[in-house]
């Protein structure tokens, strides 16, 4: 069974410019969430999407967003980009809302801001 | 807000040294209790969960885990370490009800010398 998947897997982007990133999550699992890994801060929770509506979102500012198609894909989008966002963003699936669901990432996508 | 510490930073240990890696949480309530690790170059791989029951957890190569509810630690050990455990570990942990947020520790770095 195929993992999380994320693309594009590298990426350089310029400071002002805007970036997608796309995740396909295991299959049958509905809950998609994004985190953001910098050497700095760790592993930082950016927001979770469930049946196409987001349930919780992180402090991060509204630069971040995202969103979730009916088939569970999703989609986050950082615009006017700065150096800072530089990091390693991973995307993680579950299968339901219950309390015994396990979270399952993806390779993450690597984006440096020049 | 729930919080998770990981007070050792870096462990160096020899081939065939057992291995204790702490992990406390602050919250008062249920939770979900995990231990991911990164490989380098790698992405988060699941070692080990608790949801329920028997507070000794058993993970993938060779790892378990001990729930001790009191002292809110999650503490992950292995009894003999190898070469091929060098990586990044982190306890990570969901409060019930938290809408699949995952809130990690700082993590841990894990070298061992052959």
């Amino acid at each position: 069974k195929a993992g999380v998947t994320q693309t594009p897997r590298y990426l350089i982007k310029t400071r002002g410019q805007q970036v997608t990133l796309s995740c396909s999550p295991i299959s049958g699992h509905r809950s998609v969430s994004w985190y953001q890994q910098t050497p700095g801060q760790g592993l930082q929770f950016l927001f979770e999407y469930f049946s196409e509506t987001q349930r919780n979102k992180g402090n991060f500012p509204g630069r971040f967003s995202g969103r979730q198609f009916s088939n569970s894909r999703s989609e986050m989008n950082v615009s006017t980009l700065e150096l800072g966002d530089s990091a390693l963003y991973l995307c993680a699936s579950s299968r339901n809302t219950g309390d015994r669901n396990t979270i399952y990432f993806g390779e993450g996508s690597w984006l440096t801001v020049v | 807000a729930q919080s998770v510490s990981q007070h050792n930073h870096h462990v160096i240990l020899s081939e065939a040294a057992s291995l204790e890696l702490g992990c406390n949480y602050s919250y008062g309530g249920t939770v979900n209790l995990f231990w991911y690790v990164q490989y380098p170059g790698q992405h988060l791989q699941l070692l080990l969960k608790y949801f329920s029951g028997d507070p000794l957890v058993k993970g993938i190569k060779g790892f378990e885990a001990e729930f001790i509810k009191s002292k809110f630690s999650f503490n992950l050990r292995k009894p003999s370490v190898q070469w091929s455990d060098t990586a990044e570990y982190f306890c990570a942990v969901i409060s019930s009800g938290s809408a699949r947020q995952l809130t990690f520790g700082s993590g841990t770095q894990l070298t061992v010398l052959p």
